[in-house]
């Protein structure tokens, strides 16, 4: 059973381009998060999603950012208009239920670097 | 409110040593989860504590939790170099459906 997968693993954009970064779940799960790393800080909550639907997006900056979970497909966080600021690593979660009591495995994270 | 404070942030013992890490929250959850990351890499769950536990061991982990005072330690036993990570608790409040993660703490194993 393969673990989340995350591409790019590793992204360069030059300001004003946008991102735009790939999460396949595991097998059977339908639930994903989505996080944000900084350097040397902890992992930030930035979306959770449902197939097709958006649950939680208390932690998405109100703009340029975007999140999407198809109904066939992966999952896709979208930045558009990259700062320097954008650049963290983004890490991709799921589950097969409700987060409450269950395991959230990550993936590999995809490094975004904005020049 | 910020949610799984760990502390300290950054510890280095010997190889052999046993290391203990902190956390501590500030509102009622329902679990609270250890994460290991290995530098430039994802994170990989350790244990995970229900509310309604006190203690749970893993192999070399032992991971305690005291609701009454919102804290929760993590002990590695007998540790190695290749312990050497950052380690993270994580909590998911009641209600929510978000774990919320705290800052880290960076371990250093020295050979």
């Amino acid at each position: 059973n393969a673990g989340v997968m995350q591409n790019p693993r590793h992204l360069v954009r030059r300001r004003g381009q946008e991102a735009r970064l790939r999460c396949s779940p595991m097998k059977g799960h339908s639930h994903v998060y989505w996080y944000r790393q900084l350097p040397e800080e902890g992992l930030k909550f930035m979306v959770y999603l449902q197939k097709e639907n958006i649950i939680d997006e208390s932690g998405m900056p109100k703009e340029r950012f975007s999140a999407e979970f198809p109904k066939e497909g992966p999952s896709i966080l979208r930045i558009q208009q990259v700062v320097r600021g954008d650049s963290a690593a983004y890490f991709c979660a799921s589950s097969p239920n409700q987060i409450s009591g269950n395991t959230i495995y990550f993936g590999e994270g995809s490094w975004l670097t904005v020049v | 409110s910020q949610q799984g404070e760990e502390d300290p942030q950054a510890l280095s013992i010997q190889e052999g040593e046993n290391a203990t890490m902190n956390c501590s929250y500030k509102t009622s959850i329902n679990n609270l989860q250890w994460y290991r990351q290995n530098s430039g890499r994802g994170l990989v769950h350790l244990i995970l504590i229900r509310s309604n536990e006190r203690e749970k061991h893993s192999g070399r982990l032992r991971v305690t939790l005291d609701t009454s005072k919102k804290s929760s330690s993590l002990l590695i036993t007998a540790s190695r170099a290749a312990d050497t990570a950052s380690y993270f608790c994580a909590t998911d409040a009641a209600g929510a459906q978000k774990l919320v993660f705290g800052q880290g703490t960076r371990l250093t194993i020295n050979p």
